[in-house]
């Protein structure tokens, strides 16, 4: 079956590090790999994907890049503030039409401190 | 504006007395899903819906029912709540062709005593 594995939490940085939070996969097929985050209170939202091998996704700062040969999907992003605080979730889909849909990871919570 | 909405955000019940968690979207999403949060889990899928009138399990279905009259609502039924229905429940939709990109609502605390 599919299924996604992240580094430990609780993850806490200050504000200006470089956030590196692993991300890896296995999969039957050729997923498309996934980015979400949760902030305080809210629901999740998708952050950045990307869809086949080397294909790089990116968005506020975050990039994570879709390694085959490793199945990793590592978010990273070179200088985090306080307002990235949040639970990040990685997940992944198998198809452009799954009827499952995602399977995700247990999620990494990040605190930045000022 | 685009969203997914939930009701009751917060509800504190019984063991036994039955509930119904709303979930409406309005961005004509054929798919829709629920998921319930968990701590050292993350989210597990409760059901999922393709379109109206086709529902399937997901990875924990026991003790939820659910139904999809209409588009645009998906609600989550708990016949005969238990303590271990107590969580953090999100509905999410997306449209067929862009898997994988869900919009979520704020989520549902429910706590069964």
């Amino acid at each position: 079956g599919n299924s996604v594995t992240q580094m430990e939490g609780p993850v806490t940085l200050s504000e200006e590090a470089f956030l590196t939070i692993n991300c890896t996969y296995t999969a039957t097929g050729y997923p498309s790999l996934f980015w979400y985050v949760q902030y305080p209170g809210e629901g999740l939202q998708l952050l950045l994907k990307a869809t086949k091998a080397d294909d790089k996704g990116s968005n506020k700062g975050f990039e994570a890049t879709y390694r085959k040969e490793t199945t990793s999907f590592h978010l990273e992003k070179g200088s985090v503030q306080v307002s990235d605080s949040a639970v990040y979730f990685c997940a992944l889909t198998i198809g452009s039409g799954s009827a499952r849909q995602l399977t995700f990871g247990s999620g990494t919570q990040l605190t930045v401190l000022p | 504006e685009a969203q997914v909405t939930q009701n009751p955000r917060y509800l504190i019940t019984v063991t036994g007395k039955k509930l119904t968690v709303t979930c409406s979207q309005n961005m004509n999403h054929e798919y829709m899903s629920w998921y319930r949060q968990d701590p050292g889990l993350g989210l597990r899928q409760i059901y999922y819906s393709m379109n109206v009138e086709v529902t399937d399990k997901g990875d924990v279905p026991e003790g939820y029912k659910v139904s999809r009259k209409e588009k645009r609502n998906f609600p989550l039924i708990l016949e005969s709540p238990s303590p271990n229905q107590t969580s953090l429940y999100f509905c999410a939709s997306s449209s067929q062709g862009r898997a994988g990109e869900l919009f979520f609502g704020e989520g549902s605390r429910l706590t069964v005593l």
